[in-house]
């Protein structure tokens, strides 16, 4: 069964605040995502991986930043945060198949 | 015109009655499609594939129509645990890692 864990369900963080989030997967997927989900917006891209130390803008990277030093683990990173950043974060990850497996989502709020 | 569109309903109806979701893509070299379905605060899973030729599982009827660029899903005998809201997921042609989300359609069952 594919596993994919992020660092923190709820998070609340102020303005400026660097924000580090966290999204580990246990099946070994060459394929990670990070996506932020707003009411009437659906989910959009932030950034992706195919593979370690190789990463790929999405469709919204401004103000976000991306980490791959393992396969296992994407990070994102908010180096100031600020209130538009309010969302809610989903990790992903697949293989070269299409099917994604989500994290459970977290849930960040910038005071 | 946004790359994929869904109705947000809420389609609200009654326990057994039959509900059919659409949602269009733009982009006609899109290969893959995919319904999703989220409950509330909960990540996304994937309900099914939509192939070419249509496929089913059990209540659940997906659709693809590649002339009008859109694919459907029915669901017959609805039940109070169909509640959630269904995304639809369609590949960003000539980027096969990508997928593009609806902003998803809400269903309601109720008793």
């Amino acid at each position: 069964d594919v596993k994919v864990t992020q660092s923190s369900r709820y998070l609340v963080k102020r303005t400026g605040e660097k924000v580090f989030l966290e999204c580990v997967q246990d099946m070994d997927h060459e394929n990670m995502f990070w996506y932020r989900q707003d009411p009437g917006l659906g989910l959009r891209l932030i950034y992706f991986s195919y593979d370690v130390k190789m990463k790929e803008k999405g469709d919204i990277p401004e103000g976000y930043s991306v980490s791959r030093e393992k396969k296992e683990r994407f990070s994102l990173i908010l180096e100031s945060a600020s209130t538009n950043q309010t969302s809610m974060y989903l990790c992903a990850s697949k293989v070269n198949t299409d099917t994604q497996y989500f994290g459970p989502g977290t849930r960040l709020t910038v005071l | 015109r946004k790359e994929v569109e869904q109705d947000p309903g809420p389609f609200n109806v009654p326990e057994g009655a039959t509900v059919a979701f659409n949602c269009t893509y733009s982009n006609s070299a899109s290969q893959s499609f995919f319904w999703y379905r989220q409950d509330c605060r909960k990540e996304p899973k994937l309900l099914m594939s939509v192939y070419s030729s249509g496929n089913e599982d059990g209540r659940f009827t997906a659709q693809l129509n590649r002339a009008s660029q859109y694919i459907s899903l029915l669901i017959r005998d609805s039940k109070l645990s169909d509640s959630a809201t269904y995304l639809c997921a369609v590949n960003r042609a000539g980027y096969g890692n990508k997928l593009v989300f609806g902003a998803g359609t809400i269903l309601r069952v109720k008793s």
